[in-house]
């Protein structure tokens, strides 16, 4: 158990609708991370967050969104889904961005599948 | 961040010492080595991590040529649960985002 958690584990929906993935971090880590993992694309770096602020961006479609809040906790929100969105959504954390050690702590996912 | 090229895939006996290439030839200075490895469709896990000196931890050893240009992971007793894909991976000591390849997919066979 990494101490990261995700919900929902899956997620079944349709093209056009929007859903939003939820993440806690480890306690006390300040950095979440999104990655996309499908079967074409591999595990893709989607964006992060340090303390309630967007760090860095990667392969984020402007349908996607992310945010962290006070509490540290943050959520994915995906919208108008397309087939290819169908995925697997892991939220990783860490303790610090400046850090060497760069462990990052993946949560158990979210299977999106959108039909 | 420096590309690295791994194996497709490779396999191993149960019991037997797996070691597992990474090429990095465009690394540079204050770029670290890290290994992670996905066990089917779980999330990622930590390895270990350098950068230049050869580094142990209870899970893996990782070995770093002198020039940096690549490394071994051993897994000195590889048990059937060390199936798996494992991810080389360069990264800045200040970069936080993970950029992950094909990696090399590790059968451990009984």
């Amino acid at each position: 158990d990494s101490g990261v958690t995700q919900t929902p584990k899956h997620l079944i929906t349709a093209t056009g609708q929007r859903v939003t993935l939820r993440c806690s971090p480890r306690s006390g880590d300040l950095s979440v991370y999104w990655y996309q993992q499908s079967l074409d694309q591999g595990l893709q770096f989607l964006i992060q967050y340090y303390n309630g602020e967007e760090r860095a961006k990667g392969n984020i479609l402007e349908r996607f969104s992310a945010q962290q809040f006070p509490d540290l906790h943050s959520e994915l929100n995906l919208s108008s889904l397309e087939l290819g969105d169908s995925a697997l959504y892991f939220c990783a954390s860490s303790a610090l961005t400046t850090s060497v050690n760069n462990e990052q702590f993946f949560g158990p996912g979210t299977r999106l599948t959108v039909l | 961040d420096a590309k690295t090229t791994q194996p497709p895939s490779m396999d191993c006996a149960e019991g037997r010492a797996a070691n597992l290439p990474c090429n990095h030839s465009t690394i540079s200075g204050n770029e670290y080595v890290y290994w992670y490895r996905q066990i089917h469709s779980q999330g990622p896990q930590y390895i270990i991590h350098g950068l230049k000196n050869n580094e142990t931890n209870e899970m893996a050893s990782l070995i770093i040529t002198e020039d940096r240009k690549s490394s071994t992971l051993i897994l000195p007793h590889a048990t059937l649960r060390d199936t798996a894909v494992y991810y080389c991976i360069v990264l800045r000591g200040s970069q936080g985002n993970l950029i992950f390849g094909k990696g090399t997919k590790l059968s451990v066979k009984p």
